[in-house]
């Protein structure tokens, strides 16, 4: 059973170009949520999404920030213009489709940003 | 806000106990402990939800006092593996699906 699936695992981008990031969620898993690490820091939530529906975004930056689950393939995060402080690791997580509160997240092995 | 974790920073040598503490300002619907080496993705160690659940898994247990909006990370008998920086994740009441961070925890575990 594969687990959470994060592609790619190292991005180097310029100083305003676009950076995407790419989450397959577990198999059967229809719950995605994108997390911001800073180096030696602790994750920051961003964003929960499930199939086409943005439930939750209110962690997620005003401008240049953002997120999608479409009905086929993986969910992405997208930053535009990206800045040397979106340097970080964006770990996604994903949970079953049970309905209720305290499911589960199973992480990605992360997408490593660096902005030059 | 962020939950607090206590200590900062352990190290153990094999075969010691540890206890790591985790205390939000918020009510609390559920706790989640992860553990990440470094450059790693977090991994799951358990969740615990409020009615004061105690759960076990091996050598590593967990306690959550909802009144206190408390958790504890019990580690016994600690092996090299163990070593990592422990993070709660918290599940506020009301608060939806996401998870809040603490500070992590960073334990060493030596021979």
């Amino acid at each position: 059973n594969a687990g959470v699936m994060q592609n790619p695992r190292h991005l180097v981008r310029r100083r305003g170009q676009e950076a995407r990031l790419r989450c397959s969620p577990m198999k059967g898993h229809s719950h995605v949520y994108w997390y911001r690490q800073l180096p030696e820091e602790g994750l920051k939530f961003m964003v929960y999404l499930q199939k086409e529906n943005i439930i939750d975004e209110s962690g997620m930056p005003k401008e240049r920030f953002s997120a999608e689950f479409p009905k086929e393939g993986p969910s992405i995060l997208r930053i535009q213009q990206v800045v040397r402080g979106d340097s970080a690791a964006y770990f996604c997580a994903s949970s079953p489709p049970t309905s209720g509160r305290g499911k589960t997240q199973y992480f990605g092995p992360g997408t490593r940003l660096l902005v030059l | 806000q962020q939950p607090v974790q206590s200590p900062q920073a352990v190290i153990l040598r094999e075969g010691e106990d540890a206890v790591i503490n985790c205390s939000s300002s918020k009510a609390l619907y559920s706790v989640h402990w992860y553990r990440q080496k470094h450059g790693e993705a977090p991994i799951f160690l358990m969740i615990l939800l409020k009615g004061g659940e105690q759960k076990g898994h091996d050598k590593i247990s967990a306690s959550f006092n909802e009144k206190k909006q408390q958790s504890s990370l019990y580690l016994t008998a600690s092996q090299l593996s163990y070593s990592g920086t422990y993070f709660c994740g918290t599940e506020q009441a009301g608060g939806g699906n996401k998870l809040t961070f603490g500070t992590g925890t960073q334990l060493k575990v030596e021979l």
